[in-house]
């Protein structure tokens, strides 16, 4: 149990394009979501956390009109990089915790976002 | 962000020995996690810590919740080739979406 995949895996895109990316608890019902970003041989860093049918909590620093998260359902959230551009090509991960599990995340796979 | 200190920040050992790795916070936590992180996937929770003081394994992994409540330890014993990655530990406290507060990661290899 406690699956967690996202879509897609690996994406290129060009400078300036907008690119979504699916985070999806397989089987549980996940309130919240957790949304990171990694560079190389970097440790992981929040960029927000994601409650269902409310508004995503940013942390500092995070531009949330750059970054679009949508949590329409107890199952899936969305991440939107908009006019994406270089510097923001980097490995984003999306996490949920379990309801029940109180204090454990699980995570996705992640997405290799790629920004010519 | 807030980030926890983590130490060696890198290992190289020989297949067969055992590996020791830690933790510090200048602030409590009421949970420890360790997580290994393969290249290119996402972290993936080894040991879970919910009391001061707690050892816990899980196979040939040990782990402590320090008495303190500031640092945690993580023991791999009789290390194997695919214990290969990228270790981390994170700290969480109840409330705030209990978001995790990450190590900046132990990276081991392991030489046949």
């Amino acid at each position: 149990g406690a699956v967690v995949s996202q879509h897609p895996s690996r994406v290129i895109c060009k400078s300036g394009t907008s690119v979504k990316i699916e985070c999806r608890s397989l089987d549980f019902q996940a309130t919240t979501m957790f949304w990171y970003r990694q560079f190389p041989k970097k440790s992981l860093m929040l960029m927000a956390t994601s409650n269902e049918g409310s508004k995503a909590t940013y942390e500092q620093g995070v531009e949330k009109d750059k970054f679009l998260i949508n949590h329409a359902s107890l199952t899936l959230s969305t991440l939107t990089v908009t006019s994406a551009h270089p510097e923001d090509s980097s490995f984003y991960i999306c996490s949920a915790r379990v309801p029940g599990a109180v204090n454990e995340q699980f995570f996705g796979p992640g997405t290799r976002l790629t920004v010519l | 962000g807030q980030q926890l200190n983590q130490s060696p920040q890198s290992m190289f050992i020989q297949e067969g020995e055992d590996v020791s790795m830690n933790c510090t916070s200048s602030s409590i936590f009421n949970t420890w996690l360790w997580y290994k992180q393969d290249p290119g996937e996402g972290p993936v929770l080894l040991i879970a810590l919910y009391k001061a003081g707690e050892l816990t394994s899980n196979g040939r992994l040990t782990a402590q919740f320090g008495i303190t409540r500031k640092d945690s330890f993580l023991n791999i014993s009789a290390s194997i080739p695919s214990d290969v990655g990228i270790y981390f530990c994170a700290g969480q406290n109840a409330g705030n979406n209990r978001k995790l507060i990450w190590g900046l990661g132990t990276s081991l290899a392991v030489n046949p």
